[in-house]
């Protein structure tokens, strides 16, 4: 069945950097989309990035052009979401999702991400 | 003024039915979108739970009961996500999705209670 799994996420100062990953199987991972999502704590969703099957189209929103890239491995069914320049207003769930039938139609767990001094 | 706006909530009785609207910005035609619809449980991803665009637009998720079901109000410019026969299984958020440009936008949600 197809899987999400997160990690990466922790603690980190303002103005540093994490990079997050998620490990997908249970699909082929090279032939899907796949966005990342966070969710600030009692939040709505905010959608974050959106890389293409073959990493030849990035969108991103505006809240993190600029400062977040998104990436993927298709080799290790990976994918990455490098955060630089991290603000509290970043403080989220980060989820990772993909759509196989429809859009968004599995997501990951997610990871959380806490900027804070 | 945001590009999806929802209630921030909603109550219904068990068994009766909610309608939940997704009304796009003006400027923005709601009949040119495919409106997504999500479920969000407390401390649980979103799950998906259909797509409308039009009657012979649309898609169900997997295992999602034909209790939900979408459908639009051009005169309001909104998506519409009907839920019947509510069960206390449904109290929870929902959110609407829309592809915009280049970006994905989420509506802020609404928290559906049963009661």
């Amino acid at each position: 069945q197809v899987q999400l799994v997160e990690s990466g996420g922790g603690v980190v100062q303002p103005g540093r950097s994490l990079r997050l990953s998620c490990a997908a199987s249970g699909f082929t991972f090279s032939n899907y989309g796949i966005h990342w999502v966070r969710q600030a704590p009692g939040k709505g969703l905010e959608w974050v990035a959106f890389i293409r099957y073959d990493g030849s189209n990035k969108y991103y929103a505006d809240s993190v052009k600029g400062r977040f890239t998104i990436s993927r491995d298709n080799a290790k069914n990976s994918l990455y979401l490098q955060m630089n320049s991290l603000r509290a207003e970043d403080t989220a769930v980060y989820y990772c999702a993909t759509s196989v039938a429809a859009d968004f139609d599995y997501w990951g767990q997610g990871t959380l991400v806490t900027v804070s001094s | 003024q945001a590009v999806l706006t929802q209630p921030s909530s909603l109550s219904a009785s068990p068994g009766a039915s909610a309608s939940l609207t997704c009304t796009l910005r003006s400027g923005i035609n709601v009949g040119t979108y495919r409106i997504y619809w999500y479920q969000q449980k407390p401390g649980s991803p979103p799950q998906y739970l259909l797509r409308y665009k039009s009657d012979s637009d649309k898609y169900q998720g997997s295992g999602v009961p034909s209790r939900f079901s979408g459908s639009k109000d051009a005169s309001a410019n909104a998506g519409i996500l009907l839920i019947s026969g509510l069960q206390s299984d449904d109290e929870a958020d929902y959110y609407c999705m829309i592809w915009h440009n280049t970006a994905v936008v989420f509506g802020g949600g609404t928290k559906l209670t049963v009661l």
